[in-house]
């Protein structure tokens, strides 16, 4: 069964700081890897979606790198802003699951400091 | 603009009381999914759907029924056998294949009054 793991919880940077975000799973066999941001009380809004034949994906300030071979991915914010603070969570599709279901991680709550 | 509707954003549910979440997608996506959010657990699904009229258990199906009779609508019903329903419900679509991510609605907060 895949299992998702997000380190740290939570994390506190000042403002201009590059953000990095870690991601781990223990089943390699995966269709994709999604990051998403969640505002309180709001739902999820997608980043960036890596396929399993890509290693990278950028948008903006944003990139994540999916290394299948050692189970990680990593998201990294440059040049972090007050208005990146959030939660961020990492979620899986593993090939072996029926329905194209999705694993998630805990979340890395993040706080960024004017 | 396409996405996923979910309503209402807050309810309120009684001891007994059967309550149903709303969640309407036009996106075309075939799949559809129920999550559940709790605090310190991180989600949790409840129930699929990857075609109309069939859905398929979550890991945590029981106290909660679903159906799927249009591609577009999916809703939950949280039933008086869930014994701890509040939570933050969030709906999802996609469609199959290693190109196509999840999107979700805007979630529901159910309450137990």
């Amino acid at each position: 069964k895949q299992e998702v793991t997000q380190i740290p919880a939570a994390l506190s940077v000042p403002e201009g700081e590059n953000l990095v975000l870690n991601c781990s799973f223990t089943d390699s066999a995966i269709y994709n890897l999604q990051w998403f941001r969640q505002d309180p009380g709001k739902g999820l809004t997608s980043l960036l979606l890596i396929q399993s034949s890509q290693r990278e994906q950028t948008s903006g300030r944003l990139n994540a790198s999916l290394d299948k071979s050692s189970g990680r991915s990593t998201l990294y914010i440059a040049a972090s802003q007050p208005g990146d603070s959030a939660t961020y969570l990492c979620a899986g599709v593993s090939i072996k699951a029926a329905g194209n279901k999705l694993t998630f991680g805990g979340g890395t709550r993040v706080l960024v400091k004017p | 603009d396409g996405g996923i509707t979910q309503s209402p954003k807050y309810l309120f549910r009684k001891e007994g009381q059967n309550v149903t979440l709303s969640c309407e997608q036009n996106l075309n996506h075939d799949a559809m999914y129920w999550y559940r959010q709790d605090p310190g657990q991180g989600l949790r699904l409840i129930y699929y759907s990857q075609i109309v009229n069939d859905f398929q258990k979550g890991d945590i199906a029981e106290g909660y029924s679903v159906s799927r009779e249009k591609k577009e609508s999916f809703p939950l019903t949280v039933t008086s056998a869930q014994k701890n329903p509040t939570a933050f419900y969030l709906c999802a679509s996609s469609n199959q294949g290693s190109n196509y991510g999840y999107t979700f609605g805007s979630g529901t907060r159910l309450t137990v009054v």
